[in-house]
């Protein structure tokens, strides 16, 4: 079975520090990766998708960057983090072919101070 | 770019009661996805729907895929505490290529009183 994995659960970071959050999926090939962010416990906003190696799209302009090095590894990224980039980020896969929705992982509270 | 309306925003009942929330998009959507989202954890999945007029239950939870194809509703009855959460709406468009992208409606944050 297909099961994804996101770390850290929380992390509390200085203004102006990197930041680095993993994703990774276990059990399929080649999946469609997504990178959300949710403010406030309410709507979710789109800031990154990947359909193969390499092949990242921004949804969004903004302080964060994303890669995917390998085929079942997504990473969330930034050089130096504002305060506005608090938030619950969460990854999620979806089948290549589509039609079955996405599976999301469990999240990441981040906290900038 | 797409939009799904969700409704109602908040809502807050008793123990027992039914609950009903839906959304409606001005495109139409091959697939439509009910998630609930757990306080501090991501979205799960509830309910897919993939066929026009198709009605799906789940235990308490009822949901169709509206003829048109622009919109949705689900339901919860005879609802219990643990049903407290975010209940998110999305739209899937097989739009070609590799890519299925959801588009989600803003959230029902659900409050049951025992």
């Amino acid at each position: 079975s297909q099961t994804i994995h996101q770390w850290p659960a929380t992390l509390v970071q200085p203004v102006g520090s990197p930041l680095s959050l993993e994703c990774t999926v276990e059990g399929t090939s080649n999946p469609n990766l997504y990178w959300y962010r949710q403010a406030a416990g309410r709507g979710l906003q789109l800031l990154f998708y990947s359909v193969g190696i390499g092949q990242i799209s921004s949804e969004v302009p903004q302080n964060l960057s994303a890669s995917r090095p390998q085929d079942r590894q997504f990473i969330l990224s930034s050089k130096k983090l504002l305060l506005s980039d608090s938030g619950f980020y969460l990854c999620a896969w979806s089948h290549p072919g589509g039609g079955y929705g996405y599976t999301f992982g469990s999240g990441t509270r981040l906290t900038v101070v | 770019g797409q939009q799904l309306n969700q409704s109602p925003q908040s809502m807050f009942i008793q123990e027992g009661e039914d609950v009903s929330m839906n959304c409606t998009s001005s495109s139409i959507f091959n697939t439509w996805l009910w998630y609930k989202q757990d306080p501090g954890e991501g979205p799960v999945l509830l309910i897919a729907l993939y066929k026009a007029g198709e009605l799906t239950s789940n235990g308490r939870l009822t949901a169709q895929f509206g003829i048109t194809r622009k919109d949705s509703f689900l339901n919860i009855s005879a609802s219990i505490p643990s049903d407290v959460g975010i209940y998110f709406c999305a739209g899937q468009r097989n739009s070609g290529g590799s890519n299925y992208k959801l588009t989600f409606g803003k959230g029902t944050l659900l409050t049951v009183n025992p």
